[in-house]
């Protein structure tokens, strides 16, 4: 069962404009959420994080949103370039999960010059 | 980057045969773990380590063994390659809750 889901395999969005990927979970238990960022033929590279005592966490262009109660967390990237362009996978793991990550599914992004 | 190195990054190799894939670290990260990537399933956990001589299973671990002899070295051993096992394999490195760097990965190809 996929405990960490990306419903969205793909997205398009216009350069300068704002680019939202969503990512849900199901266990309550995680604590500790993760974006990654992958170009082709290269290892996936952390992008931002946020732990569950936070609701919000932003580093330069980029800005994670949790919503606990949801099980939902999203990324936006603000404005959106065209070197954003890759794949982007969520990520979570907990004090259960023996420091294992579970990884969803990913989303394609494309920005549009 | 982190200090992750990935050997080899491309195998072909043919159904039956047992084949090796080597990640190598100079972090001394006390996690490793071995994830496959494949079309329309992301990254999945196939197995871990959390010190030396110390591993467990993924979600995927069937047909696939891991050692860690050293802290620096987490190998993983497919004993009998099948097609299945076509993919993409990252191996990644982190310490107690903190985020996970990748390595570049190693194309398989198992004809």
């Amino acid at each position: 069962d996929q405990q960490v889901k990306q419903n969205s395999p793909s997205l398009s969005v216009q350069e300068g404009r704002i680019s939202i990927l969503n990512c849900d979970y199901t266990n309550s238990m995680f604590d500790y959420f993760l974006w990654y960022k992958k170009y082709p033929a290269e290892g996936p590279t952390f992008l931002i994080s946020i732990s569950s005592i936070k609701d919000k966490n932003e580093d330069g262009r980029f800005t994670v949103f949790l919503n606990k109660s949801a099980k939902h967390l999203s990324l936006h990237i603000v404005p959106s370039q065209p070197g954003d362009s890759a794949v982007y996978f969520c990520a979570a793991s907990g004090p259960n999960t023996g420091n294992q990550f579970y990884f969803g599914t990913g989303t394609s992004l494309t920005v549009i010059p | 980057d982190a200090g992750i190195t990935q050997s080899p990054r491309h195998k072909v190799t043919e159904t039956g045969t047992p084949v090796t894939l080597r990640c190598h670290q100079t972090e001394n990260h006390r996690y490793m773990y071995w994830y496959r990537q494949d079309p329309g399933h992301g990254l999945r956990l196939i197995h871990y380590s959390y010190g030396v001589k110390d591993t467990d299973k993924g979600e995927v671990s069937d047909g696939y063994s891991v050692s860690r002899s050293k802290t620096e070295d987490f190998l993983l051993t497919l004993e009998s390659a099948t097609s299945s096992q076509t993919s993409v394999y990252f191996c990644a490195i982190s310490d107690l809750n903190t985020e996970a760097f990748f390595g570049q990965g190693t194309r398989l190809t198992v004809v």
